[in-house]
């Protein structure tokens, strides 16, 4: 078993529409959340930032952790195509905090 | 700010040859990470590196892999001799924030290509 865990999808949606990515984890030494997205032939590039606990928003997207069940989200809402991309969801630990443990990504598609 | 600098963006290279990818981290910032990814593996740690020093290279995957930071301003990562399963887009990261685990910025990637 993986320690982080994301369907890959492709997970298609129409513009406008809320978008639910999620990732579960099986380490609880986990503090540090994260939401990467990648454009297709680009680097990731951070999205969202949360430590421990509790939820995160910025504009449309809202980070959640929900440490007790070990899953985490990224909520986009009022979704544009400009939002089709891969999400990565990224965690560490407080002892070896530069050592990212990735999830596989998902691919999402916003239909026009 | 230019962001993270990484050269060639495409390497076509036949097996047995040797192969050097480069990589500016952004000015100021003092950790630089090489990371490849692959559709079956993701994205791979392969070298963490913090004030010039190589603090973790667990992930490098064999002997033929090598990577130096002679300067706080450029970076390496070498393959010699290169096979086709080294084929993957090779990431170099760098960040300000000494030890933590988020505020990577990357660069966009050297696609390899081993034939």
């Amino acid at each position: 078993q993986k320690e982080v865990e994301q369907d890959p999808g492709p997970l298609s949606v129409p513009e406008g529409a809320i978008v639910s990515l999620n990732c579960t984890y099986s380490n609880s030494a986990f503090q540090y959340f994260m939401w990467y997205r990648q454009y297709s032939r680009k680097g990731p590039e951070l999205l969202m930032y949360t430590y421990s606990s509790g939820n995160k928003e910025d504009g449309r997207f809202t980070a959640q952790v929900d440490k007790s069940s070990k899953y985490i989200s990224l909520f986009i809402r009022d979704s544009q195509p400009s939002d089709s991309a891969t999400y990565l969801c990224a965690m560490s630990g407080m002892d070896s905090n530069y050592q990212l443990i990735w999830g596989a990504g998902t691919k999402l598609i916003i239909k026009p | 700010d230019a962001g993270v600098i990484q050269s060639p963006r495409h390497e076509v290279t036949e097996m047995g040859q040797e192969v050097t990818l480069r990589c500016k981290p952004i000015s100021g910032h003092n950790s630089l990470f090489w990371y490849r990814q692959t559709m079956m593996r993701g994205l791979e740690l392969l070298i963490y590196f913090n004030n010039n020093v190589p603090i973790d290279d667990s992930g490098m995957p064999e002997d033929r892999f090598s990577a130096k930071m002679p300067n706080a301003s450029f970076s390496t990562l070498k393959i010699q001799p290169s096979e086709p399963r080294d084929s993957a887009v090779y990431f170099c990261a760098s960040s300000g924030t000494v030890g933590k685990g988020y505020g990577y910025t990357f660069g966009s990637g050297t696609r390899l290509t081993v034939v």
